[in-house]
C-alpha cells in the first residue's frame, strides 16, 4: 500500500527555521516525483515544487523560489521542506505528494500544520 | 489570483448533473494534460480525474472531465449528498515551468 506519512504539526516564531518531512512506503521511492502543496487558512492550493527523488532534480514555482528548500534523502524514503527564516504568512497547511509525472499526484499525506506566531 | 480560474461555487440538486469550467490559456491548459482533484474540509485533496478525461481506480464513473482548447470541464452526474466539496482543477504551465491550480469550486448538494 502507497503511503506517504507527514511530521506533526509545529508552531514556531517569525524568525525560526524548520525543516518537515514526507516518508514514502509501499513504492519504488526513486521512481516517482514528490511534490509540496500549500494550502493557506479558508484557501486554495498552490503547488510549491517537486523532487525527482533519483537523481535530486528539483524544480520550485517562480512564487516559492527562494523562499524554500525541498530535499529528498532516497536512504531513508523521505522528502523534505524546509524554511531558513519562517514568517508569519508561513502560516499554512503543507502537504507533499507523489506523482507518476510532474504535472500531477495520485497520493497524497496527509498534511502537517504549520503556525507561525510571535 | 489563480492562473486557471474557476466558478467559485457551484450547486444542485441529489440527481441532478452540474458541471465546473476551468479556464485557463495556450501555456497551461491549451498545451498539457489537465487534472481534476477532489477535497473534502479537513482533509487532502484527492485526484479525481488525471489526463483529461481518465480516472483512477475506485472513482466512480459518474464523474468525467474534458477538455477543449484552453478550457476544461469537470461533470457529476447523478448527484449525491456525498460529492459536496471543493474542487480544483491543476495544469502543468510551460511559461512558469510548473503546476498551476484553480482557485477552487465549492460544490453544494442542496
Amino acid at each position: 500500500e502507497v503511503q506517504l506519512v507527514q511530521s506533526g504539526a509545529e508552531v514556531k516564531k517569525p524568525g525560526e527555521s524548520l525543516k518537515i518531512s514526507c516518508k514514502g512506503s509501499g513504492y519504488s521511492f526513486t521512481s516517482y516525483w514528490i511534490g509540496w502543496v500549500r494550502q493557506m487558512p479558508g484557501k486554495g492550493l498552490e503547488w510549491m515544487g517537486i523532487i525527482y527523488p533519483d537523481d535530486s532534480d528539483t524544480r520550485y514555482s517562480p512564487s516559492f523560489q527562494g523562499q524554500v528548500t525541498i530535499s529528498a534523502d532516497k536512504s531513508i524514503t523521505t522528502a523534505y521542506l524546509q524554511w531558513s527564516s519562517l514568517k508569519a504568512s508561513d502560516t499554512a497547511m503543507y502537504y507533499c505528494a507523489r506523482g507518476p509525472t510532474s504535472s500531477y499526484f495520485n497520493y497524497w499525506g496527509q498534511g502537517t500544520l504549520v503556525t507561525v506566531s510571535s | 489570483q489563480s492562473v486557471l480560474t474557476q466558478p467559485p461555487s457551484a450547486s444542485g440538486t441529489p440527481g441532478q448533473r452540474v458541471t465546473i469550467s476551468c479556464s485557463g490559456s495556450s501555456s497551461n491548459i491549451g498545451s498539457n494534460y489537465v487534472h481534476w482533484y477532489q477535497q473534502f474540509p479537513g482533509t487532502a485533496p484527492k485526484l479525481l480525474i488525471y489526463r483529461n478525461n481518465q480516472r483512477p481506480s475506485g472513482v466512480p464513473d459518474r464523474f468525467s472531465g474534458s477538455k477543449s482548447g484552453t478550457s476544461a470541464s469537470l461533470a457529476i452526474s447523478g448527484l449525491r449528498s456525498e460529492d459536496e466539496a471543493d474542487y480544483y482543477c491543476a495544469a502543468w504551465d510551460d511559461s512558469l515551468s510548473g503546476v498551476v491550480f484553480g482557485g477552487g469550486t465549492k460544490l453544494t448538494v442542496l
